[in-house]
């Protein structure tokens, strides 16, 4: 069935560091994928998505291109800040009216 | 893209009562989704709910346990019924924006339900 893994956290970095959570999936056909951000107490925001193989999403920093050779869709930010803390959450649907299929997030920490 | 009005934002119950968590949305759209996520997890979706149609519920849940209305195209309910401490989680519904550019799904910031 229609899967996507997450690297576990939580992930703790310095102010300024490079990030990277990675995300890969198991579907057939072309799936949307998709970046969600829950900061604390909060709901779920889109961070991100694409749509189709080699398109790269981006957003406040963040970006993440769509491999479908590896399957992956890994999230990237080249400096990150303590306003980056939160939970991450990799997701992916066929289309309009299907579900989201999320992995299991990953806590992201960034301390001053 | 949409906005999402969920209520309550929080609420602490007591074992075998039922609460009806409301979502109103400020645009007319076509699906709505129920999701939990229980603590420290990911997000499961509960059922898929259509104006005009009975929800479509996801293998694990029942609609005696989370009945689910949709009376028009901005508003849908789901309420959690004889709760027990294991329903205790964050409950979240959600809206698909694909006809509008943002081209996604929009979620409303959710219930926070302690069940004691």
């Amino acid at each position: 069935g229609n899967s996507v893994t997450q690297m576990e956290g939580p992930v703790t970095l310095s102010e300024e560091a490079f990030l990277t959570i990675n995300c890969t999936y198991t579907a057939t056909g072309y799936p949307s994928l998709f970046w969600y951000v829950q900061y604390p107490g909060e709901g779920l925001q889109l961070l991100l998505k694409a749509t189709k193989a080699d398109d790269k999403g981006s957003n406040k920093g963040f970006e993440a291109t769509y491999r479908k050779e590896t399957t992956s869709f890994h999230l990237e930010k080249g400096s990150v800040q303590v306003s980056d803390s939160a939970v991450y959450f990799c997701a992916l649907s066929y289309n309009q009216g299907g579900k989201l299929i999320f992995g299991q997030g990953t806590e992201l920490s960034v301390k001053p | 893209s949409a906005v999402i009005s969920q209520k309550p934002s929080r609420d602490i119950c007591q074992r075998g009562t039922s609460l009806t968590i409301q979502c109103q949305v400020d645009s007319q759209v076509t699906m709505m989704f129920w999701y939990r996520q229980q603590p420290g997890q990911s997000l499961t979706l509960i059922a898929t709910a259509n104006q005009g149609s009975e929800a479509t519920y996801e293998s694990g849940f029942v609609i005696d346990k989370f009945p689910i209305s949709r009376p028009n195209l901005t508003f849908s309910t789901l309420t959690v019924s004889n709760m027990s401490p294991e329903d205790s989680s964050i409950y979240l519904c959600s809206v698909d924006d694909w006809d509008t550019e943002y081209y996604g799904y929009t979620f409303g910031s959710g219930t926070r339900l302690t069940v004691v």
